[in-house]
């Protein structure tokens, strides 16, 4: 079956620099969240979309942004990187109304900041 | 809001034996609750979850797990471990009402450590 994409796997970036990281969810699946897995932390909501619309807030920097696109894929853009967001950001995704209880977890893309 | 919290951030445990991995939750709602397992390097793979009926869940590779609503508890269980079963075991939970917040909480999360 098919499951959660991301990519890049893995990224490497300087401070300052700026990061894309994308997602594309499971065919059907109209809802993308995201989470921040810092080292040795559990993961950490940061955004969600439903229907290419903002469906929830979690504790994303400012310098962060995302947006899903109408083929439901979605990337979070991220600028001035910094030490602290070297981490794994997973993207999940879900069908809703009916399968909302069920979040599928990609295989994250880990960014490292140096 | 919620809040999860693994009681134990390690257990190291022989093969072949039983373990108990610890969780509780706080929450103001009604919430569903999710066991996901995480290898080494490797995304979150979900193990059981417990939406509502039976308080007993039976998930993937022999794992069950229990939702005691007046302890707010959710242990997860197995009887035989194999050393492939070692990894990261979270529990989440998300509220259970309509509307747009879906988001899961995560606890910090408990190493399994499964020794020969």
């Amino acid at each position: 079956a098919a499951g959660v994409i991301q990519s890049p796997r893995h990224l490497i970036k300087e401070k300052r620099e700026t990061a894309t990281l994308k997602c594309y969810p499971i065919p059907r699946h109209d809802t993308v969240y995201w989470y921040q897995q810092g080292p040795g932390q559990d993961p950490q909501f940061l955004i969600s979309f439903y229907e290419k619309m903002q469906s929830d807030k979690g504790s994303i920097p400012d310098r962060f942004s995302a947006q899903q696109f109408s083929d439901y894929h979605s990337e979070l853009n991220m600028s001035s990187l910094e030490l602290g967001d070297s981490a794994l950001y997973f993207c999940a995704s879900s069908l809703r109304p009916a399968g909302a209880w069920e979040q599928y977890f990609g295989p994250g893309t880990r960014l490292t900041v140096t | 809001a919620q809040s999860v919290t693994q009681l134990d951030s390690q257990v190291p445990v022989f093969e072949e034996a039983p373990v108990e991995l610890r969780c509780n939750y706080s929450s103001s709602v009604s919430v569903y609750l999710f066991w996901y397992v995480q290898y080494p390097n490797q995304g979150l793979q979900l193990l059981l979850k417990y939406l509502s009926g039976s308080t007993l869940v039976k998930g993937i590779n022999g794992f069950e797990a229990e939702f005691n609503k007046s302890q707010t508890s959710f242990h997860l269980r197995k009887p035989s471990v194999h050393i492939s079963d070692t990894a990261e075991y979270f529990c989440a939970v998300r509220p259970n009402s309509g509307g747009s917040n879906y988001k899961l909480t995560f606890g910090k999360g408990t190493l399994l450590t499964v020794n020969p």
